[in-house]
């Protein structure tokens, strides 16, 4: 069955430093890929996706991921951290072809240290 | 306005009371998407329309889910007999009509079962 695994469940980092967050996905073939935030109280916002090409995807707010097939990760990542980045961080897959749902990690939750 | 639009941000019912929890997509969005995202969880996909079509609903949890989108534009997800279980919230989404587009996610709806 498909799967998306985010093995951290919470992430606290110092602002300023550097973010990678993990996701890893178990698909038939190769998916879309997307990374979602989301705020407290707030709706999902897509920061970035990986349909084809190349492998080193970037997003808004300076986040970047790369997608490795040999170990069927898309793992996010951000150089500096800002205060404003705490928040949950969704990986998901989405079968191509298909218009069909999405399936989401659990999360991970980002805390920033002043 | 230019999002999705969802009311009423938060709904507060008694077991066994039926409720209709409603979603604007955006404007000339084809395909629209329900999930559920419990405590501490990532979303689950609960059903797809393309137009007024309801192309999946493999992800209605029982018979006691419903789900409708008369015009093609405006969505109604009803949920009769509410049980504690169903205490989530309820995202909505929409898309254009293209494979592996991204969604945009509505604020949610909070439902709380008492």
């Amino acid at each position: 069955a498909q799967s998306v695994t985010q093995p951290d469940i919470h992430i606290t980092v110092s602002e300023g430093a550097s973010l990678e967050l993990r996701c890893n996905y178990s698909y038939g073939a190769t998916p879309y890929l997307f990374w979602y935030v989301q705020s407290p109280g707030q709706g999902l916002q897509l920061l970035l996706k990986y349909f084809s090409g190349d492998t080193l995807v970037q997003g808004i707010k300076g986040f970047e991921a790369e997608f490795k097939r040999s170990q069927s990760s898309f793992n996010l990542r951000k150089p500096s951290v800002h205060w404003s980045d705490a928040a949950e961080y969704f990986c998901a897959v989405g079968l191509r072809g298909s218009q069909g749902n999405l399936i989401f990690g659990k999360g991970t939750k980002l805390s920033v240290k002043p | 306005g230019a999002g999705v639009s969802q009311s009423p941000r938060y709904k507060v019912a008694k077991r066994g009371q039926d409720v209709a929890l409603r979603c604007d997509p955006i404007s000339g969005h084809v395909s629209l998407f329900w999930y559920q995202q419990a405590l501490g969880q990532g979303p689950e996909f609960l059903t797809y329309f393309q137009n007024e079509a309801q192309l999946d609903k493999s992800g209605l949890p029982s018979d006691r889910f419903f789900a409708e989108r008369p015009e093609g534009s405006v969505s109604t997800l009803k949920i009769q007999r509410t049980q504690q279980e169903d205490s989530a919230v309820y995202l909505c989404a929409s898309s254009t009509d293209r494979g592996g587009s991204p969604l945009h996610f509505g604020n949610g709806t909070r439902l709380t079962v008492t």
